[in-house]
């Protein structure tokens, strides 16, 4: 099992560009998340999908949006790019949302710098 | 909405001397409190968890206690050795609330040195 997996690893954008992240897991899991961390900020989480068909937004949506493709995948998007968006995106995925069974598995993150 | 405090920001020990982190909770319907461990350039990964109903838990070298009153747990490290050196974050969380999602703390860098 590969996990969670992320697509790409690196990527710079100009101000203003477009670009989705992606994101799938192999777990059979039903929620996902996407989180950013910025140092000394800790994780803070941008959009969640409770389930195949639901997605909401976590402590900091604007200038997101999401998609939830299907069970295994959840995509970020990033419509117009903002040095304010540089940062390292974490997906993650977890078996059960609002349960105790609530573990969080991260992928390997991708590092996205804004110029 | 939930808000976790995490101190230090950064903790510096020796080989063989034990380390503290402390966490501190916003929301009292929080009960669930995961920790953890970020390596340099790495993903994080869950090293160890508590529920609201146990007070107390320990797996090897580390072990986590929870103070629901006074709203604070902490992680606990015992016989440190360099490849414990990495960034810990505590999380909590209200599971069967409107929301069951981990708010994290902004984490600690723990060195150890040899």
């Amino acid at each position: 099992n590969a996990g969670v997996t992320q697509t790409p690893k690196f990527q710079v954008l100009k101000t203003g560009q477009s670009m989705t992240l992606q994101c799938a897991q192999d777990m059979n899991h039903n929620s996902m998340y996407w989180y950013r961390q910025d140092p000394g900020m800790g994780l803070r989480l941008i959009y969640y999908s409770a389930s195949e068909g639901t997605t909401d937004k976590g402590e900091v949506p604007n200038g997101y949006n999401v998609s939830r493709l299907n069970k295994r995948e959840f995509s970020l998007r990033l419509e117009s790019a903002a040095p304010s968006q540089t940062s390292v995106y974490f997906c993650a995925s977890s078996g059960r949302a609002f349960s105790y069974y609530n573990e969080q598995f991260f992928g390997p993150g991708t590092r996205l710098t804004v110029l | 909405g939930e808000n976790v405090e995490q101190h230090p920001s950064t903790l510096s020990v020796q080989e063989g001397d034990s380390a503290v982190i402390k966490c501190t909770y916003s929301d009292s319907a929080s009960n669930y409190f995961p920790w953890y461990k970020q390596e340099l350039g790495k993903r994080p990964q869950l090293i160890i968890d508590i529920r609201s109903n146990v007070g107390e838990k320990k797996d090897q070298r580390i072990a986590v206690t929870l103070n629901k009153t006074a709203k604070h747990f902490s992680l606990h490290i015992t016989e440190t050795q360099p490849e414990d050196s990495a960034v810990y974050f505590c999380a909590a969380s209200n599971y069967g609330g409107s929301q069951g999602n981990l708010i994290f703390g902004k984490g600690t860098k723990l060195s150890v040195k040899p």
